[in-house]
């Protein structure tokens, strides 16, 4: 079953805008993380949020973590066309003791000049 | 630094053929991970292998596909008599550490198409 599911599927706005991506998960984590997809590309590592932290900045981007409601979001600031790509959030799975992913089914931004 | 590198980027097999996908982890990386991504879907999780060891391969189909990593050589996952099914993107990713709190670095994966 899923593990991380994004909210929304797609999300379309204007440069400068703020853009707000959640994702809900089913098990206990150990720490959760969001990466970006370009079309075509690989995946690039955004943030690692650790279950005992609430929230995390990194340059335009903040996560927050919620344990309680087993849920996280994605806040993109000030957005420009450069961040157009798929944003997937990524659950470990602790009792299995080491770092096999589970990935979310992603959400879609686009960034409209 | 080279990335994680995976190679053909684009692999094209008829139906029955075998096909090969390589992945050449970052250096000083000893963890290789594979995903399998199908279109408008998140990536899932293939098979975990440490040097010489398969350390958990839950997600992998039971027959057909097979995933080593050498001591010498990058690491290979083998899909034999691939079906239409087997079309998908197929990434792997590598981190230093086994360990929960290690993000995993992703090559630019290959794209296998079944004809």
């Amino acid at each position: 079953s899923q593990q991380g599911e994004e909210d929304p599927q797609a999300l379309s706005i204007q440069e400068g805008e703020n853009a707000t991506m959640n994702c809900s998960y089913k098990t206990s984590i150990n720490n959760l993380q969001w990466y970006r997809q370009n079309s075509g590309r690989g995946l690039v590592h955004l943030i690692l949020i650790r279950s005992n932290e609430r929230e995390k900045h990194s340059g335009r981007l903040r996560v927050t973590l919620d344990t309680s409601k087993k849920s996280s979001s994605l806040l993109i600031t000030a957005s420009r066309a450069a961040d157009t790509a798929s944003y997937f959030c990524a659950t470990d799975a602790p009792d299995s003791g080491y770092s096999t992913l589970t990935f979310g089914k992603g959400t879609m931004l686009l960034v409209s000049p | 630094n080279a990335g994680v590198m995976q190679n053909p980027r684009h692999l094209v097999r008829r139906r029955g053929q075998e096909a090969r996908l390589r992945c050449s982890p970052m250096k000083g990386h000893s963890h290789v991970y594979w995903y399998r991504q199908l279109p408008e879907e998140g990536l899932k999780f293939m098979v975990y292998l440490q040097k010489e060891n398969i350390i958990d391969e839950s997600g992998m189909p039971k027959e057909r596909f097979s995933a080593e990593f050498p001591k010498e050589g990058p690491s290979i996952l083998r899909i034999q008599q691939v079906v239409r099914g087997d079309s998908a993107a197929y990434f792997c990713a590598s981190s230093p550490r086994g360990h929960l709190t290690y993000e995993q670095y992703f090559g630019p994966g290959t794209r296998l198409t079944v004809t």
